[in-house]
């Protein structure tokens, strides 16, 4: 079984602060996503990172994908409360199937 | 605007009863859509791949049984949840896969008594 733990599993945090979300997998994935859920909504892409060292960067939001293309982390700089959500990985099979992470609640406090 | 949509958003019924939940993709064509299920304060887990005319792939673990689907329309995937029961209470998320790129829905917020 294909597992993604991401960690930590919850982070409230100031306005303001700077924030490290991680996902790490027991397999190798074609490509990863990250995504952000409100509650009472689907998930919404972010990123998807496709080459084993990429980074990516999104505003105040810095992805990177790990050499062997098993883990990636998820950088906020200066939190807003607007970044408040649950933050998921994903990992991508060739037939699209999704395999998601356990998922990291984020509060940013005003 | 959204791309794929489900009805209805929320439910609510008795146990033993059969619930018909739709997911759309919206002036696009989907071969492929994927049924997501969402227990509270967890991650989504795949139930099942829908293919467009053919039958669904379901994942270890997930009954084809009580959870039929139905993909009888490039744009239109059904998912029904058969003889309810209040451990089938979560929030279902269906995705379109749509020129390559996999849009979700809105989810249904299903809640049996």
């Amino acid at each position: 079984t294909q597992l993604l733990e991401q960690s930590p599993q919850f982070l409230s945090i100031q306005e303001g602060e700077n924030l490290t979300v991680y996902c790490n997998s027991s397999s190798v994935f074609s490509s990863l996503q990250w995504y952000r859920q409100e509650p009472g909504e689907g998930p919404v892409l972010l990123v998807t990172v496709v080459t084993g060292g990429e980074v990516k960067k999104l505003k105040r939001l810095t992805f990177q994908f790990g050499d062997a293309r098993k883990d990636s982390s998820l950088h906020i700089t200066a939190a807003q409360p607007g970044d408040t959500g649950l933050y998921l990985c994903a990992g991508v099979h060739s037939s699209y199937k999704l395999i998601f992470g356990s998922g990291t609640r984020l509060l940013v406090r005003p | 605007g959204a791309v794929v949509s489900q009805h209805p958003s929320r439910v609510i019924c008795k146990s033993g009863t059969s619930v018909k939940i739709e997911c759309r993709s919206l002036d696009f064509q989907a071969t492929t859509m994927f049924w997501y299920r969402q227990f509270p304060k967890q991650s989504l887990m795949l139930m099942a791949t829908s293919n467009e005319g053919s039958k669904a792939t379901y994942e270890q673990g997930v009954e084809k049984d009580k959870f039929l689907i139905n993909h009888a329309s490039l744009t239109l995937s059904t998912l029904t949840v058969t003889s309810a029961h209040p451990e089938d209470s979560s929030f279902y998320i269906c995705s379109a896969i749509i020129s390559n790129e996999q849009f979700f829905g809105p989810g249904t917020r299903l809640t049996v008594l």
